[in-house]
């Protein structure tokens, strides 16, 4: 089956301009997280949905949010962009939120760069 | 504050080897712990997961070992081949979906 498909790949954008990025979990999976991946900071939990419902939310401020879908897609949206939120930002899958015993399946990521 | 530490410098090791990583915590009472390898510019892939009440967990020429009382969770690959140099990370979870990550040891498998 296919995996989490993570759109776009790559981005470049401006300081303060605003970026979607796009995750479809894997066919039947209810759950999607966000992390953010930096050279200094490693991952970083960003906020978790489940059945369109933000479940828990990472310390992150408020430019960060996201939302789910019916179809369990999920995006999320950073607006005024700053030189720091340059990052790998990955998605990652699960059934149910109760099912974490079988692991994460991630997708490739979009790598953001800000200039 | 919660914190978790993985090997900080780079592991090299020959082919064949065992190679070994240690992943530390404090501040934190994971219900599990999960080992993630990851390539460059890809996601984390999931390798094992381990239950607080475990002590081991095998996989193929993976090995997990759990001990709650020391805070610590080592990651063994027998037999390596160069085909397993990555960066493998360690992540907590304790409860609810979030995982709070280790910041990854690379390992580097040399013929």
């Amino acid at each position: 089956k296919a995996g989490v498909t993570q759109t776009p790949r790559y981005l470049i954008k401006t300081r303060g301009q605003q970026v979607t990025l796009s995750c479809s979990p894997i066919s039947g999976h209810r759950s999607v997280s966000w992390y953010q991946q930096t050279p200094g900071q490693g991952l970083q939990f960003l906020f978790e949905y489940f059945s369109e419902t933000q479940r828990n939310k990472g310390n992150f401020p408020g430019r960060f949010s996201g939302r789910q879908f019916s179809n369990s897609r999920s995006e999320m949206n950073v607006s005024t962009l700053e030189l720091g939120d340059s990052a790998l930002y990955l998605c990652a899958s699960s059934q149910n939120p109760g099912q974490v015993q079988y692991g994460y399946t991630f997708g490739s990521g979009t790598r953001l760069t800000v200039v | 504050s919660q914190k978790i530490e993985q090997n900080s410098e780079a592991l090299n090791i020959q082919e064949g080897k065992t190679a070994t990583l240690t992943c530390n915590y404090t501040n934190y009472s994971p219900a599990y712990l999960q080992w993630y390898r990851q390539d460059p510019g890809r996601g984390p892939v999931f390798l094992l997961l381990i239950r607080e009440n475990e002590k081991e967990k095998r996989k193929e020429r993976l090995k997990v070992t759990f001990d709650t009382t020391l805070k610590q969770s080592l990651f063994h690959i027998t037999a390596s081949q160069p085909a397993d140099s990555a960066t493998y990370l360690c992540a907590l979870t304790g409860g609810g979906n979030k995982l709070t990550f280790g910041t990854g040891t690379q390992l580097k498998v040399e013929l």
